[in-house]
């Protein structure tokens, strides 16, 4: 069974460019979130996507948007750079949506913005 | 709302010494509490989780945690650290809003383990 993946692993960007994360979700998982963690914080929720619909967004801006393709899959998109914008972005998935189901995380894209 | 404190950014302790990592949680509901760790620049990592029934949750790598309602406190424990627990670690609430499950984390624990 494989896990969740993210690439790319690093990326370094300029402020106000744009850029793409991809998540791949473990089998069997419809669900994504998208977290961000900022350095020396927890990860904040940014948002989920279930069965390819946005189900629901933390709080952040709208030039944050995502994608669920049909195999589940996700990309987190995120327009006009800013340097607070440089985190650790997680991806994770769970196999539907419950409170009391764990989330699965894969290991980051940690983006630097400069 | 939901909110999660973890006490101690930053906690050592010595190899064979017992392992306490502190998570307070508010929830107007029954929560779900989950702990994660995160080794360096790796994801993070199910330890444990209290869902429903008994309230001490072992986990993974030897920890455990209890729930306490009347504390409303979720602390991570390991009688003897090892040096490979050396990570940060994370409590998290799982919150369900208007259909969307998410977690709430707390800013994290990192803990050291002095040989």
């Amino acid at each position: 069974e494989t896990g969740v993946t993210q690439s790319p692993t690093h990326l370094i960007k300029t402020r106000g460019q744009q850029v793409t994360l991809r998540c791949s979700s473990q089998s069997g998982h419809n669900t994504v979130s998208w977290y961000q963690q900022a350095l020396g914080q927890g990860p904040q929720f940014i948002f989920q996507y279930y069965r390819e619909e946005e189900n629901g967004r933390g709080n952040f801006p709208p030039r944050f948007s995502g994608l669920q393709f049909p195999n589940y899959s996700s990309e987190l998109n995120v327009n006009a750079l800013e340097l607070d914008d440089s985190a650790l972005y997680l991806c994770a998935s769970s196999p539907w949506m419950s409170s009391y189901n764990e989330q699965f995380f894969g290991p980051g894209t940690r983006l630097t913005v400069l | 709302a939901q909110s999660v404190t973890q006490l101690g950014s930053h906690v050592s302790v010595s190899e064979g010494a017992l392992v306490l990592l502190r998570c307070n949680y508010s929830s107007s509901v029954p929560p779900y509490l989950f702990w994660y760790v995160q080794y360096p620049n790796q994801g993070l990592q199910l330890l444990l989780k209290y869902t429903t029934g008994a309230t001490l949750v072992k986990g993974i790598n030897g920890f455990e945690a209890e729930f306490k309602k009347s504390e409303t406190s979720f602390h991570l424990t390991k009688p003897s650290a090892h040096m490979s627990d050396a990570a940060e670690y994370f409590c998290a609430v799982s919150r369900s809003t208007s259909g969307t499950y998410k977690y709430i984390f707390g800013t994290g624990t990192r803990l050291k383990v002095l040989a």
